[in-house]
């Protein structure tokens, strides 16, 4: 069965330092894997996503995040926080037909000024 | 079009009475999906359409949940006889048919039972 797990739950960071949210996912087959970010009473916003191809992906905002087949893993990076980053961020893998997305329960990001 | 659009985005309700929410997609998206989201938990699937047709429920959507996407175009959920353990996010999320495509989401509906 398709899960996602992001065993982080709150981080902190300081402004203008580095991200790195993790996420595992397991699925049987090639996995469709998104990021989302949501903002307090808000939706979710994709960030990037990775279907196929080159495994390092760019999304906007400058986040990207590397694909790792051999761990099963897709975590979002970003090389320098600012506070409107802030938000909690979702991982996510997709069902083959597309017809279910799989979240984990999201990682909640604090950036001390 | 801007994007997928809920209404209503906060309803508080008694205990026992009926709701609905409705949402409407990205025009030229035949996909749609609805989902929960509860207190520090990623969203959870509830149902999905394609076009008109609804094509997958969760287990999570009992009796009391019903979802309806006439003409293929605007959804509505419909919880009837709410209970406390209603009380969450309801999203809706819509996409294009294919592969490599992904669900915009809405904003959502927070609901909240009393």
């Amino acid at each position: 069965a398709q899960s996602v797990t992001q065993p982080d739950i709150h981080i902190t960071v300081s402004e203008g330092a580095s991200l790195e949210l993790r996420c595992n996912y397991s699925y049987g087959a090639t996995p469709y894997l998104f990021w989302y970010v949501q903002s307090p009473g808000q939706g979710l916003q994709l960030l990037l996503k990775y279907f196929s191809g080159d495994t390092l992906v760019q999304g906007i905002k400058g986040f990207e995040a590397e694909f790792k087949r051999s761990q099963s893993s897709f975590n979002l990076r970003k090389p320098s926080v600012h506070w409107s980053d802030a938000a909690e961020y979702f991982c996510a893998v997709v069902s083959y037909n597309f017809n279910k997305f799989y979240f984990g329960s999201g990682t909640k990001l604090n950036v001390k000024p | 079009d801007t994007g997928v659009s809920q209404d209503p985005r906060h309803k508080i309700t008694k205990r026992g009475q009926n709701v609905t929410f409705r949402c409407d997609p990205i025009s030229e998206h035949n996909r749609l999906y609805w989902y929960r989201q509860t207190l520090g938990q990623g969203p959870e699937f509830l149902t999905y359409f394609q076009n008109e047709a609804q094509l997958e429920k969760s287990r999570l959507l009992s009796d009391r949940f019903s979802a309806e996407r006439p003409k293929g175009s605007f959804s509505t959920l419909e919880i009837q006889r709410t209970e406390q353990g209603d009380s969450a996010m309801y999203l809706c999320a819509s996409s294009s048919t294919g592969t490599g495509t992904e669900a915009f989401f809405g904003q959502g509906t927070r609901l909240t039972v009393v």
